[in-house]
């Protein structure tokens, strides 16, 4: 166990829709990463939030939003839907800023019909 | 685009036998980290290497980095058939200021 809890761990839904992955952080963590795992993508980097602030931003889409809030929760709002977004959503978090090893929760494997 | 680039993509060995896979990056660093993914979970952090350091074990273990080539290797020893997961290399930049980047991973498969 990593310590890092997402939910849900499963979601179906259909185009158009938007959802929300949420993420807690392993206890003491104040980085807070997402990532999208597809099949022919690999896993690629969306965002990255720091102590409640936005640290880094990678290939996330208009259509996707996240925050952090200041008990260091994190969502990943994701609107809009399409077919293509159907993937496995990762939450990772670490103690600091990098330099350290990440902690990844178990994924949110999102499937849009 | 991704920072690391594994090889091979796909690997299947007996168990008891070695294996080897190889991470290949493109900027300076200041760490190279691999994690192990069984199908369709969470990644686990298996082993991180400084830029300055040459050589790091754990158990079975052995990761090598060298910073000229901007190459890495993983090598897991006396396989198990519990070994067969993805693996994949994931670089800090040297900056410290930016998310781990991660390669498309290898498929390593050990068959009893």
């Amino acid at each position: 166990d990593s310590g890092v809890t997402q939910t849900p761990k499963h979601l179906i839904t259909a185009t158009g829709q938007r959802v929300t992955l949420r993420c807690s952080p392993r206890s003491g963590d104040l980085s807070v990463y997402w990532y999208q795992q597809s099949l022919d993508q690999g896993l690629q980097f969306l965002i990255q939030y720091y102590n409640g602030e936005e640290r880094a931003k990678g290939n996330i889409l208009e259509r996707f939003s996240a925050q952090q809030f200041p008990d260091l929760h994190s969502e990943l709002n994701l609107s809009s839907l399409e077919l293509g977004d159907s993937a496995l959503y990762f939450c990772a978090s670490s103690l600091g800023q990098g330099g350290t090893e990440a902690f990844f929760g178990q994924g949110t494997r999102l499937t849009v019909v | 685009s991704q920072q690391g680039e594994e090889d091979p993509q796909a690997l299947s060995i007996q168990e008891g036998e070695n294996a080897t896979m190889n991470c290949s990056y493109k900027t300076s660093i200041n760490n190279l980290q691999w994690y192990r993914q069984n199908s369709g979970r969470g990644l686990v952090h298996l082993i991180l290497i400084r830029s300055n350091e040459r050589e790091k074990h754990s158990g079975r273990l052995r990761v090598t980095l060298d910073t000229s080539k901007k190459s890495s290797s993983l090598l897991i020893t006396a396989s198990r058939a519990a070994d067969t997961a993805s693996y994949f290399c994931a670089t800090e930049h040297h900056s410290g200021n930016t998310p781990l980047v991660f390669g498309k991973g290898t498929r390593l498969s050990v068959i009893a």
